[in-house]
């Protein structure tokens, strides 16, 4: 079991583009959670979604992020016209479970840097 | 509003002393509150759960609700131990709110 695959690990984006970070959960996690965590701060909720479903967003930034987990492959969580303060790690949890913090398993993150 | 506060951003002991990292947290219910562990160069992993009262590696915490604290104990720090710490609360709805870490360094 692989656990939580984030991809890719180091993201580097000209201001205006667009990042796409990938978080594959664990084998029978059919939970995924998505945090941030700014430089010198703690990780921050963003999103939970479950197949096909966006549960809860209430972390997301209004404008130019997204969020989507299909029914087939990863959960994707996009920036549109990235600026310098989306510079960050964007961590993904999966859980088993629909318990925050209960179970969850944590993904490498995937490191933002905006130029 | 539900927070999460460590205030220290770094600690360092000596090997073999014991730590003590602090938590404090705000919440009007019933809080569920875990400690998470990052190593050097690994993912964030839980450490223990308030519920489970369990010791893992030699670490315990204990639920005070009177100073609305959950401070990370040890008896006898090993190098090992030096990882960045980050405590957090159960928010509610599959969410957690977390403190923003302490950097633990354990001197030979």
């Amino acid at each position: 079991n692989a656990g939580v695959m984030q991809n890719p690990r180091h993201l580097v984006r000209r201001r205006g583009q667009e990042a796409r970070l990938r978080c594959s959960p664990m084998k029978g996690h059919s939970h995924v959670y998505w945090y941030r965590q700014l430089p010198e701060e703690g990780l921050k909720f963003m999103v939970y979604l479950q197949k096909e479903n966006i549960i809860d967003e209430s972390g997301m930034p209004k404008e130019r992020f997204s969020a989507e987990f299909p029914k087939e492959g990863p959960s994707i969580l996009r920036i549109q016209q990235v600026v310098r303060g989306d510079s960050a790690a964007y961590f993904c949890a999966s859980s088993p479970l629909d318990r925050g913090g209960y179970g969850y398993t944590f993904g490498s993150g995937t490191r933002l840097t905006v130029v | 509003a539900q927070r999460v506060t460590q205030p220290e951003k770094l600690l360092s002991v000596f090997k073999g002393a014991p730590v003590e990292l602090k938590c404090n947290y705000s919440y009007s219910g019933s809080p569920e509150l875990f400690w998470y562990v990052q190593y050097s160069r690994q993912r964030l992993q839980l450490l223990l759960r308030h519920i489970s009262r369990e010791s893992i590696k030699g670490f315990t915490a204990d639920l005070n609700k009177g100073e609305t604290s959950f401070h990370l104990k040890k008896p006898f720090a090993q190098e090992e131990d030096s990882a960045m710490y980050y405590c957090a609360l159960n928010q509610g709805a599959q969410k957690l709110v977390f403190g923003q870490g302490t950097r633990l360094t354990i001197n030979p």
